[in-house]
């Protein structure tokens, strides 16, 4: 079975600070991988998605994620910071859902960004 | 209107309340998801509907009952609650396997 592993539960960060969210994730076949934003009591906005070719992926709001085979990771990184940044992160690796027209998503436990300014 | 729309966005019940919570996508999607998102815990998923059929439901209780009258519709109903149902539910829709799901804002559930 899959499984995302976000192992930083929440960072801190200056404004104008680069950054970088981690995201781990075990999958037997080709990943297809995905970042989410979550502002407190909103839904979750796709950030960026991989599926192949290029293995940096560039995504909305400045944001970029490198795909790394050989580490199964998917970092989310932008170089910095604003302060509307702060919010819930989460990293997940899609499946399909046993060769049918639908996807399933696994999601990792999330990791709360805060900005000091 | 644009993407996922859910309502209402907050919702107080009681524990011998029925209530229902709807979902609509304007995207054009085959599948529909809802979603449990409550503190310090993952994302879990409840039901997925695919094409208006039923496919997935991760064994929910039956005070949750699902309903998806078409493609671009669905429904969560739900009765005699519990206080530990209170959470963010999140209706969510994609097109195709492998592809992105794209979710609405979610309703916020308190059950007293």
């Amino acid at each position: 079975a899959q499984s995302v592993t976000q192992p930083d539960i929440h960072i801190t960060v200056s404004e104008g600070a680069s950054l970088e969210l981690r995201c781990n994730y075990s999958y037997g076949a080709t990943p297809y991988l995905f970042w989410y934003v979550q502002s407190p009591g909103q839904g979750l906005q796709l950030l960026l998605k991989y599926f192949s070719g290029d293995t940096l992926v560039q995504g909305i709001k400045g944001f970029e994620a490198e795909f790394k085979r050989s580490q199964s990771s998917f970092n989310l990184r932008k170089p910095s910071v604003h302060w509307s940044d702060a919010a819930e992160y989460f990293c997940a690796v899609g499946t399909n859902a046993g060769g049918t027209s639908y996807g399933k998503l696994t999601f990792g436990q999330g990791t709360i960004l805060t900005v000091h300014p | 209107e644009t993407g996922v729309t859910q309502t209402p966005r907050h919702l107080v019940m009681g524990m011998t309340n029925k209530k229902s919570l709807k979902c609509e996508q304007h995207l054009g999607h085959n599948a529909m998801y809802w979603y449990k998102q409550s503190a310090k815990k993952p994302l879990e998923l409840m039901f997925v509907y695919n094409f208006k059929e039923q496919t997935e439901n991760n064994s929910v209780p039956s005070r949750f009952s699902p309903e998806c009258p078409n493609s671009s519709h669905l429904f969560l109903h739900l009765h005699t609650l519990q206080p530990e149902d209170s959470a963010l539910y999140l209706c969510a829709s994609s097109h195709g396997a492998h592809r992105p799901q794209y979710f609405g804002p979610g309703t916020r559930l308190l059950v007293l």
